[in-house]
């Protein structure tokens, strides 16, 4: 087991293009997570998912992004029309339904320029 | 409201013991947890604390837990250099799974 795996670790984006992250859970976990993590700040919640349904959107999860989890395995998540106030890290975690404790991953780097 | 603030800074010298506060708004909150991040890096899990409890031991962390007062604080006992980190308090809410608010982050600074 290799832990949650995210991919790319960095991204150096244009203005107004399109971004995919992924995000590969630990295996057998049905619970997957997005967080947000802004510069000097605590990571935020994005979405959540059971297994491929997406059970909770936060009210930071503009129009402009998107979260699917097609297999119920791994997600990706991705921001169309980038802003400069997107640059954040954007970090997976994942767990099972008995678990108290949610794994994260390394993040996502994204700059917008 | 959803709430969780901490300190923002703390410096100690190595050997002494660190104290990182935190607190929390969510009374219905199930856990506490404390998360450590170094930088660049994702978030480490150092431990956790059950909301009836109010303190758990784990090897050089305690944690305390006053639900009174809504406060939780990480005790790292004989600090070292590479305690220095990123210390974040989440609160995990009612509901059954691992929606967590977390707070700022308590950056620790530890010195010779």
């Amino acid at each position: 087991d290799t832990g949650v795996s995210q991919d790319p670790r960095h991204k150096i984006t244009k203005r107004g293009q399109n971004v995919t992250f992924r995000c590969d859970p630990i295996s057998e976990h049905n619970r997957l997570y997005w967080y947000r993590q802004t510069l000097g700040q605590g990571p935020e919640f994005l979405t959540y998912f059971q297994n491929e349904a997406q059970l909770e959107k936060s009210r930071l999860l503009s129009d402009r992004f998107s979260a699917e989890r097609p297999k119920g395995s791994f997600s990706t998540l991705e921001i169309q029309r980038t802003e400069q106030g997107d640059s954040a890290m954007y970090l997976c975690a994942s767990s099972l339904p008995q678990n108290t404790e949610a794994f994260f991953g390394q993040g996502t780097r994204l700059t917008v320029v | 409201g959803e709430d969780v603030e901490q300190s923002l800074f703390l410096s100690v010298r190595e050997g002494d013991s660190s104290v990182i506060n935190c607190t929390y708004t969510d009374s219905s909150s199930t856990y506490l947890y404390w998360y450590k991040q170094e930088p660049g890096a994702g978030l480490q899990l150092l431990t956790y604390i059950f909301s009836n409890m109010d303190m758990k031991q784990d090897q050089r962390l305690t944690v305390l837990l006053n639900k009174k007062d809504k406060h939780l604080s990480l005790r790292i006992a004989d600090t070292q250099t590479g305690d220095s980190a990123i210390y974040f308090c989440a609160e995990r809410q009612a509901g059954g799974y691992n929606k967590l608010i977390f707070g700022a982050g308590t950056r620790l600074a530890v010195h010779p």
